[in-house]
């Protein structure tokens, strides 16, 4: 059963525009969240954190927001950038010595 | 910066073969793992490796099995190659405490013909 879910597979948005990905989760226990970017034919990459104590993280144009009683993050880009095209992944963990769990990915396409 | 290295970026196989998909990380990263990447599957956790010569099966493990002879180096391998194992192959590593996640190798595409 997938504990970690984002249920758009794909999004467009037009270049300067703000782009917004949703993850959920469903495991309770989930304490610490990450960002994953990945470009095709390259393993994906760190982009940012977010652990259960906060409910905003900012790293420049980068912001993850928790919504802890909704089991609900969401990764904001401002502005989006024809770079920023890729695949995001969303990932938690119980804890940060214990294992993640992977979304299914959006795809993220930035229209020039 | 650390560094996981993946043996093939591209690699096609015939059904039945033997297949080792190799990795390397030189961080000294205590954990390691091996996962799967397939689209509307995302990441599937195959094998992972908390240390030396031990091995747990993560969520997809049939058909697969995980070799950790050193710290450094965590091998996949299929045992007898089928179709429906055609994927991109991801490898990662970790400390034990991963404040920043994983970091992740440029995957191998395993193709099985």
């Amino acid at each position: 059963d997938q504990q970690v879910k984002q249920n758009s597979p794909s999004l467009s948005v037009q270049e300067g525009r703000i782009s917004i990905l949703n993850c959920d989760y469903t495991n309770s226990m989930f304490d610490y969240f990450l960002w994953y970017k990945k470009y095709p034919a390259e393993g994906p990459t760190f982009l940012i954190s977010i652990s259960s104590i906060k409910d905003k993280n900012e790293d420049g144009r980068f912001t993850v927001f928790l919504n802890k009683s909704a089991k609900h993050l969401s990764l904001h880009i401002v502005p989006s950038q024809p770079g920023d095209s890729a695949v995001y992944f969303c990932a938690a963990s119980a804890g940060t010595g214990n294992q993640f769990y992977f979304g299914t990915g959006t795809s993220l396409t930035v229209i020039p | 910066d650390v560094k996981v290295t993946q043996s093939s970026r591209y690699l096609v196989k015939r059904t039945g073969e033997k297949v080792f998909l190799e990795c390397v990380q030189d961080m000294d990263h205590e954990n390691m793992f091996w996962y799967r990447q397939d689209p509307g599957l995302g990441l599937r956790l195959i094998y992972f490796s908390y240390d030396v010569k031990m091995k747990e099966k993560g969520d997809i493990p049939e058909g697969y099995s995980v070799s950790r002879e050193k710290k450094e180096r965590f091998s996949l391998i299929l045992e007898s190659a089928s179709t429906n194992q055609t994927s991109m192959y991801l490898c990662a590593s970790s400390l034990s405490t991963h404040i920043r996640g994983y970091t992740f190798g440029s995957g191998t595409r395993l193709t099985v013909v």
